[in-house]
């Protein structure tokens, strides 16, 4: 799987819409774009994934650059409950294994 | 979304002793599942691949006689973690591959974890 690199922490206010990058330049073409959170103490929760077209669904967009070397998550609507680790993770889905790396830690700002 | 549970969410247990803990799939069969292992402050570890009916795959550096995985059906996969010592405490979470159906790509869905503390 393709490394991602990600900032450690990201503040928003809330209400805001909150804007997380995540760098995979040397993603593969047959290599997806996932993203999950982690609340505090709960087990990490499926956000949303892609392959080179953005992608909405009821809890996020996920937005990739062209050349697919980057891309966005953004939660339109930040609220307190928002407060989590994301992790940004590319692989190939029939190769299963998900390996976290270190991800964003995104505090909302009440 | 699918679901995963896992049982007990919360274990404490005496140095030396053994521990199981259940990760099932609620509402669709899992013919993969996954053990990771967290500590405080840390991002999840991979300890190994369970795979229904075989033997499960391990991680480099995970002891697969002290971290033993059964998955015995499509929706129970269990890790025993044999001979517990404190620095065996952590948080344990599984999580179940759900293959989907038709045109949709797979996802893993993840149980809430599980807290060791070993004393």
């Amino acid at each position: 799987d393709a490394k991602t690199t990600q900032p450690p922490s990201m503040d928003c206010a809330e209400g805001r819409a909150a804007n997380l990058p995540c760098n995979h330049s040397t993603i593969s073409g047959n290599e997806y774009v996932y993203w999950y959170r982690q609340i505090h103490s709960q087990g990490p929760q499926y956000i949303i994934h892609g392959l080179k077209n953005n992608e909405t669904n009821e809890m996020a967009s996920l937005i990739i650059t062209e050349d697919r070397k980057s891309s966005t998550l953004i939660l339109p609507h930040a609220t307190l409950r928002d407060t989590a680790v994301y992790y940004c993770i590319v692989r190939v889905v029939s190769y299963d294994k998900i390996i976290f790396g270190k991800g964003t830690r995104l505090h909302i700002l009440p | 979304g699918a679901v995963v549970s896992q049982h007990p969410s919360r274990v404490i247990c005496k140095s030396g002793t053994s521990v199981k803990i259940e990760c099932r799939s609620l509402d669709f069969q899992a013919t993969t599942m996954f053990w990771y292992r967290q500590f405080p402050k840390q991002s999840l570890m991979l300890m190994a691949t369970s795979n229904e009916g075989s033997k499960a795959t391990y991680e480099q550096g995970v002891e697969k006689d002290k971290f033993l995985i059964n998955h015995a059906s499509l929706t129970l996969s269990t890790l025993t973690v044999t001979s517990a010592h404190p620095e065996d405490s952590s948080f344990y979470i599984c999580s179940a591959r759900d293959p989907g159906g038709g045109a949709q790509i797979d996802t893993q869905y993840f149980g809430p974890g599980t807290r060791l503390t070993v004393l």
